[in-house]
Order: C-alpha cells, then structure tokens, then sequence
C-alpha cells in the first residue's frame, strides 16, 4: 500500500489530454512539492516534473504538474504512442521523514 | 557525459550482508543530496533512503533503518549503501539517483541503471 495514492491505470488516443492524478495528506502533497516521473518497461525513471511545475531540460511543455491542497496532477497533451509508460508521483514526507511514491499509472494509447 | 553506475549486487542467503556502490561522473557530485530508491521487478518505486551533499545528514525508510546505512566518498565520487540482516522482502533492483536539479533536494534528475539483489537461501 503506497502513501500516495494514484490509478492503476489511464488511457487516451493520441492527440487527447489525459490527466493522472495523485492524492497524499498534509504530510505530503499539502506541505511539499510533488515530483512526477516516468518509466519505461526495464529502464530507469526519467524525471518529467519538479517543483512547481517545472520541467528539466528535454521535457516536452506537453507535460505539466498542478497541485491544490493534498492532491495532485499530470496532465499530459497532445497525447504520443510514445508516452505509453508508467507514470509515478512522489513528494517529501514530514511525518515519515522520507520520499514517498505513488504506486504508479500504466498508461496506455489507445 | 553525466553518469551513474551502480555495482555490487548479486544474490545474497537471508542474515547476510551486502554492499552496493553508485559511481558518479560528469557533474559536481559533493554539492548534491544522493538518494537509494529499489523497485521490485514488475512494481512501484520505493524509495530507500538519502545523504546531504558532505554526507553530514541521512534519512531512511522505516523498512531499512537500522539495517542499511547510506554513505558516500566525495573525494571519490561514489555513494554506498552498506546492506546487512538482509531478508527476502529487500529483493527489488536498486537505483542511485541524485537530486541536482533546481536546488531541488528530493526531485531526482539522475539516475543509474539499477543492480539487482536476491535475497534468498
């Protein structure tokens, strides 16, 4: 059982706005930034945003983070074969004095 | 190029002890928090543990502390984590990653490949 809580699963066909969502506590989300990340079947996680909504260097702006009080999202638009991945929240527990992960979205294109 | 490769797992009887090292190269190692992060096969992230950038501050999951200890050589470039009382539930491939994005302390930006570790009899 994850700290932070996320979907299973989403989908969308290429073009289409998706948005995966993410739901923590005041421990969490409501007092740290939120990270998204994603990753490829056998591959490393690759850091998609930061901060508030910031993006590292080769994120597409196709990619944005929001949050309001103890949860948060991804949205994705413009929606790419490529994108199908898992995505992951995680934000800075004060409680458990450590990172927390969601547990993670299997997105599919459809 | 900016670089981190993991080394030292491999398959370990449950009691034992276990050490994984995280080679850093091509960016500023000692200015950056370093974070563990281990996923099982086919699962989540968890994430393991981290260490400030002179390795003064360290924190833990409450599933390793007092069985694992995060450390690093900056003198080196190369962070550790030193695994002992390892039990099957630690079996995962184990990720070094480091925060040096933004001052950001916890947003990872790089990663390594991962090492897988076995614990099993």
């Amino acid at each position: 059982q994850s700290v932070l809580t996320q979907p299973p699963s989403a989908s969308g066909t290429p073009g289409q706005r998706v948005t995966i969502s993410c739901s923590g506590s005041s421990s969490n989300i409501g007092k740290n930034t939120v990270n998204w990340y994603q990753q490829f079947p056998e591959t490393a996680p690759k850091l998609l945003i930061y901060g508030r909504n910031l993006r590292p260097s080769g994120v597409p702006d196709r990619f944005s983070g929001s949050k309001s009080g103890t949860s948060a999202s991804l949205a994705i638009s413009g929606l790419q074969s490529d994108d199908e991945a898992d995505y992951y929240c995680a934000a800075w527990d004060d409680s458990l004095d450590g990172v927390v992960f969601g547990g993670g979205t299997k997105l599919t294109v459809l | 190029e900016v670089q981190l490769v993991e080394s030292g797992g491999g398959l370990v009887q449950p009691g034992g002890s276990l050490g994984l090292s995280c080679a850093a190269s091509g960016f500023s190692f000692s200015d950056y928090w370093m974070h563990w992060v281990r996923q099982i096969p086919g699962k989540g992230l968890v994430w393991v543990s981290r260490i400030n950038g002179d390795g003064s501050s360290t924190h833990y999951a409450d599933s390793v502390r007092g069985r694992f200890t995060i450390s690093r050589d900056n003198a080196k470039n190369i962070l550790y984590l030193q695994m002992s009382s390892l039990r099957a539930d630690d079996t995962a491939v184990y990720y070094c990653a480091s925060a040096s994005v933004g001052g950001a302390r916890n947003a990872l930006d790089i990663w390594g490949q991962g090492t897988m570790v076995t614990v099993s009899s």
